[in-house]
């Protein structure tokens, strides 16, 4: 069985300030996609970044990068020059080697203070 | 390019009744995946269509259904409705059935009185 564990609940970090959201995963499969995604209050996913088991190099996107590391299975999200927008819950997930089955971590709820 | 709709956005049932969750995947995407979301289980995956095929079910009762049509939108149903399916429901859809990007529509929240 999968499992996501992200250990913050709530995080406060000052504007143009960078932070990092952490989350490590377990799993058997030998191959295996991470996601993170943002969820506003408005409730809509809003997907951010994807790291493949294999890629060779971390993912970034913009201002989010994420920080694979396979041996300690942890795929922290690092999100740089933070914004008031960036203000919502964040979700690290899993898909499943069977298909596209996301498995879920509790969620980090980001606080960007003026 | 179009995003993943869900429709309707909110919903309101009485206890008992059953009622019906519509996905429209963005062009081109073949699988579709539906998730539960309440304050108190989390994210929870109910299940995911792949070219019309049910591919993984997730823990839920035998209330919960779904179909994926031949253009690849889904649909959900819940009968018999319960208080505690109240929650946002959430779609997801990718191109593929693994590994690759999954994107979220906006939600329906259920609300059942």
């Amino acid at each position: 069985a999968q499992k996501i564990t992200q250990t913050q609940p709530g995080m406060f970090v000052q504007e143009k300030e960078a932070v990092t959201l952490d989350c490590t995963y377990d799993t058997s499969d030998p191959s295996y996609g991470l996601f993170w995604y943002k969820q506003p209050s408005s409730g809509e996913m809003i997907f951010l970044i994807y790291q493949g088991s294999y890629d060779q190099q971390n993912a970034t996107e913009g201002r989010y990068s994420l920080n694979f590391q396979k041996a300690r299975k942890s795929a922290n999200l690092v999100i740089s020059a933070s914004q008031l927008g960036d203000s919502a819950m964040y979700f690290c997930a899993m898909d499943s080697h069977a298909g596209n089955m996301l498995t879920f971590g509790g969620g980090t709820r980001l606080m960007v203070k003026p | 390019k179009a995003g993943v709709t869900q429709t309707p956005r909110y919903l309101i049932k009485t206890r008992g009744q059953q009622v019906t969750l519509s996905c429209s995947p963005i062009s081109g995407h073949r699988s579709v995946s539906w998730y539960q979301q309440t304050p108190g289980q989390g994210l929870q995956f109910l299940f995911e269509y792949f070219s019309e095929t049910q591919r993984n079910k997730g823990n839920f009762p035998g209330r919960f259904s779904g179909r994926q049509f031949s253009n690849s939108r889904s649909e959900m149903n819940v009968s018999t409705l319960e208080l505690g399916d109240s929650a946002l429901y959430l779609c997801a859809s990718s191109v593929e059935s693994w590994n690759t990007e999954a994107f979220f529509g906006q939600g329906t929240r259920l609300t059942v009185v």
